[in-house]
């Protein structure tokens, strides 16, 4: 069965700290989005990856094909960053899987 | 400019009625996409159409009807509303292919009372 597993599924910290959220497959991927979902609701691709590093500003998005593993981490965290993180995977079609999302909330 | 936009934003109706949800992209894009949200903020696709032609229906009721009059375009008719269908609607849209980037609109959230 094709699964994504994220984790936490909540964190809470203060402003400053260095954030890593998880996000672990069951199966082998073409590629893996991270999203950033708002309060307001509205959803934002951060990354598309299917090896390696990017980075972009304070946010930078690994992924290990062997381990089947992904993560997100933010440098110098910000109230701003409060928002849903969820990681998606294409296992090898045009369907996007989701997992549950990390609520990341920073405290100023 | 909009890349991807839904109308309407809220959407509040009663049980037994018919609505529906536009969304339009003006990215270029070939493939568009219906997901689902539900109450506990879970994301799930219900359609993908490519360049008008319907390729991913993930076992949604026959309710809801997906139609594509061009591929900027991709509608959510849904007939005969449940309470179980009250959910936030987003579209999306991206290039063709496995691995692109997908494009997500504002989200619909539909209320069924």
């Amino acid at each position: 069965k094709n699964e994504v597993e994220q984790s936490p599924q909540n964190l809470t910290a203060q402003e400053g700290e260095f954030i890593t959220i998880n996000c672990s497959y069951s199966v082998g991927i073409s590629a893996l989005h991270w999203l950033q979902q708002h309060p307001g609701g509205g959803i934002v691709s951060l990354f598309m990856l299917s090896s390696g590093k990017k980075k972009h500003g304070r946010l930078i998005a690994t992924i290990n094909i062997q381990e089947k593993h992904s993560s997100l981490h933010i440098t110098a965290s910000h109230p701003r960053d409060s928002a849903v993180y969820i990681c998606a995977v294409y296992f090898g079609n045009e369907k996007l899987t989701f997992g549950t999302g990390t609520r990341l909330t920073i405290i100023p | 400019d909009t890349a991807v936009s839904q109308t309407p934003k809220y959407l509040v109706t009663q049980m037994g009625n018919d609505k529906s949800i536009k969304c339009e992209q003006n990215l270029g894009h070939d493939t568009m996409y219906w997901y689902k949200q539900d109450s506990k903020k879970f994301l799930k696709i219900m359609f993908s159409y490519n360049n008008k032609e319907l390729i991913i229906n993930e076992t949604v009721p026959n309710r809801f009807s997906p139609k594509s009059p061009d591929k900027a375009h991709l509608n959510l008719h849904i007939n005969s509303l449940e309470l179980g269908d009250s959910a936030v609607y987003f579209c999306a849209s991206s290039q063709v292919g496995s691995g692109a980037t997908q494009y997500f609109g504002p989200g619909t959230r539909l209320t069924v009372l």
